[in-house]
């Protein structure tokens, strides 16, 4: 069954520290995979997206995430956080070829202190 | 570019009457939209996907009847809750993508706050 799981709820760091928003899914088809993030009452926005070209790809706002097959992750990083980047993170995973078949992990909610 | 304006951004009604929320695609056309529903704390619920010019498709459990969803030109879709009661408060999101497919990201409107009072 096609799945995706983010495996922290709630991530918190210092400002300037590292940021690490974990990703693994499940599937049988090879997915394309995005990380969107949310900040309060507003809609999603994409950071980044893996569509089976490199597997390190670099997003907005200083985000990239690593493609690894073999654990079938798809984690978000950035190497020093800022005190905007506080805001919902969804990593999401499209398992068909229309691409009409999404699923939304729960979401994590990264917050920075100073 | 990929700009999605969804239309109003908060809206508080009465418990019986239907309110109307718009979605439109502001610099590309979408065959296809989705409307999603989320709750405090919580992802995104897919609740419908909106083609333009036939019958919107709806996920399980999500009640045609109650949300009603139009599809009539390539860059505006609507979603009408009809008589709405307190349990549809919620925030309401829609998305379109630029271009077919798996690899073409979701762009999103900005949501809409709905409470029924």
């Amino acid at each position: 069954a096609q799945s995706v799981t983010q495996l922290d709820s709630h991530v918190s760091v210092s400002e300037g520290t590292p940021v690490l928003l974990r990703c693994n899914y499940s599937s049988s088809y090879s997915p394309s995979l995005f990380w969107y993030v949310q900040h309060p009452n507003k809609g999603l926005q994409l950071l980044l997206k893996y569509t089976s070209a490199a597997t390190l790809v670099k997003g907005i706002n200083g985000f990239e995430a690593e493609f690894k097959k073999s654990e079938t992750s798809f984690h978000l990083t950035k190497p020093s956080a800022h005190m905007s980047d506080a805001a919902e993170y969804f990593c999401v995973v499209s398992f068909n070829q229309a691409g009409t078949a999404l699923i939304f992990g729960k979401g994590t909610t990264l917050s920075v202190s100073s | 570019g990929a700009v999605v304006s969804q239309h109003p951004s908060w809206v508080i009604c009465k418990s019986g009457t239907s309110v109307k929320i718009e979605c439109r695609s502001l610099d590309f056309q979408a065959t296809t939209m989705f409307w999603y529903r989320q709750f405090p704390k919580q992802s995104l619920m897919l609740m419908a996907t909106s083609n333009e010019g036939s019958k919107a498709t709806y996920e399980q459990g999500v009640e045609k009847d109650k949300f009603l969803i139009n599809h009539a030109s390539l860059t505006l879709s609507t979603l009408t809750v009809t008589s709405a009661h307190p349990e549809d408060s919620s925030f309401y999101i829609c998305s379109a993508r630029w271009e077919a497919g798996s690899n073409s990201p979701l762009h999103f409107g900005n949501g809409t706050r709905l409470t029924v009072t």
